[in-house]
């Protein structure tokens, strides 16, 4: 099956620092996806990408396709408290009549130190 | 404004027993999906639904069965609950319009088979 290897596994940042984080597949995908996930919460979309090489940006989150649509990154700026959880990339791959489902990576934790 | 709904939120099954867990949406998706989160993990996709009638595999189908008569409806079925089980269950609903992919998580259903 299609994976998807999300880096770093985790991150310890000072409040206020910029962080950036990537996925990348031996695949190809049609659309990249951006989650974050709370403690005891699904997760919450953040940023959907439909277009090889598309930036796009929401608030202090910006996300870009790959050109070759087997990678993608997440930044945020100038990190928050809230900002802390577990950031997942999610890879879609469409054949025949729809989606084949989401391929999700295995996360990102981030952890800010006040 | 519920959105996807699961139930419930917390199980405790015995090895051998058997349950369903509930999941309905409100938002008249066609696409609804099941995923497993296990720690390290990631999501993986256990079995997913593109419309009324039609249920297909993902990643991990085996011990679990699915169907769909209805579009809010998409309940999972755990024939003989094994420990190998025991994770956090999320359900997700979406629209299947062209690149329209985005995917909406419900607050997952955490199950222990002891």
């Amino acid at each position: 099956g299609q994976q998807l290897n999300q880096s770093p596994q985790s991150m310890f940042i000072q409040e206020g620092e910029d962080v950036s984080m990537n996925c990348t597949s031996s695949s190809i995908f049609n659309t990249w996806l951006w989650y974050k996930q709370d403690p005891g919460e699904g997760p919450v979309l953040l940023i959907a990408l439909y277009k090889a090489g598309e930036l796009t940006s929401n608030g202090r989150l910006t996300a870009q396709f790959g050109i070759t649509r087997k990678d993608s990154f997440l930044n945020i700026s100038a990190s928050i408290p809230s900002d802390v959880g577990i950031y997942f990339c999610a890879g879609l791959t469409w054949s025949g009549g729809g989606a084949d489902g989401l391929t999700f990576g295995k996360g990102t934790h981030l952890i800010i130190q006040p | 404004n519920a959105g996807v709904t699961q139930t419930p939120k917390f199980q405790v099954l015995k090895t051998g027993q058997s349950m369903t867990l509930q999941c309905a949406q409100d938002m008249n998706h066609e696409y609804m999906s099941w995923y497993r989160q296990d720690p390290g993990m990631g999501l993986r996709l256990i079995h997913y639904s593109v419309g009324a009638g039609i249920t297909d595999q993902g990643e991990v189908p085996n011990g679990y069965n699915v169907s769909r008569s209805t579009t809010e409806d998409f309940p999972l079925r755990l024939l003989s609950a094994a420990p190998s089980q025991t994770s956090v269950y999320f359900c997700a609903s979406s629209y299947l319009t062209g690149g329209a992919t985005e995917a909406f998580f419900g607050q997952g259903t955490r199950l222990t088979v002891v």
